[in-house]
């Protein structure tokens, strides 16, 4: 059965934090992918890397950066949190040259 | 920019009828279309899609419709059942450097299906 895994299912984090979302797939899927998830916008890609070290920027890059060390790993990085982060944030997978996607099971990140 | 519009934020169908759930894109370089289904507290999962060569796609209940001159495709669901209560999302790529991998998602439509 596939799997995407992500660190932490609820996140509480103070403004100015430097906060890590991780994601883990066992499929050995070639792309990874950061989304957040905001009533009314839909899922808005963040991030996506098609291998090991590389990445490109999706619709909304400002204020994170992201990291892939290994083909299994993929984290999200907040420098600093700030309150309109507040959202849902969902990691998927995919082969190399196809659409569908695995996601995992997301996590809910709250900035005070 | 919205190229991907789901302009129905929800919808109410009767256990056992049709759900058609209504999906417009606006550029006209996509070419391949999905359709994801999303519970609350779980990641979306994917349902059906369909390749731009193609104007039908059927799988058991669902059934996708693509009419490209008009860039609108249509899921349909029948007959409706209790479990399909969801929010469901389409999806749109088109062929880049990275195949069809970088998909544009719409903004949801939350089905509930009336027992």
């Amino acid at each position: 059965d596939v799997k995407v895994t992500q660190s932490s299912r609820y996140l509480v984090k103070r403004t100015g934090e430097k906060v890590f979302l991780e994601c883990v797939q066992d499929m050995d899927h070639e792309n990874m992918f950061w989304y957040r998830q905001d009533p009314g916008l839909g899922l808005r890609l963040i991030y996506f890397s098609y291998d090991v070290k590389m990445k490109e920027k999706g619709d909304i890059p400002e204020g994170y950066s992201v990291s892939r060390e290994k083909k299994e790993r993929f984290s999200l990085i907040l420098e600093s949190a700030s309150t309109n982060q507040t959202s849902m944030y969902l990691c998927a997978s995919s082969l190399m040259g196809v659409g569908e996607q695995y996601f995992g099971p997301g996590t809910r990140l709250t900035v005070t | 920019d919205q190229q991907v519009k789901q302009n129905s934020p929800s919808l109410s169908v009767q256990e056992g009828r049709i759900s058609i759930l209504n999906c417009d894109y606006t550029n006209s370089m996509f070419d391949y279309f999905l359709w994801y289904k999303k519970y609350p507290a779980e990641g979306p999962t994917f349902l059906i899609s369909i390749s731009s060569i193609k104007d039908k796609n059927e799988d058991g209940r669902f059934t996708v419709f693509l009419n490209k001159s008009a860039k609108h495709l249509s899921l349909h669901i029948v007959p409706s059942q209790p479990g399909d209560s969801a929010v469901y999302f389409c999806a749109a790529s088109e062929e880049s450097n990275f195949g069809n991998e970088k998909l544009t998602f719409g903004t949801g439509t939350r089905l509930t299906i009336i027992p």
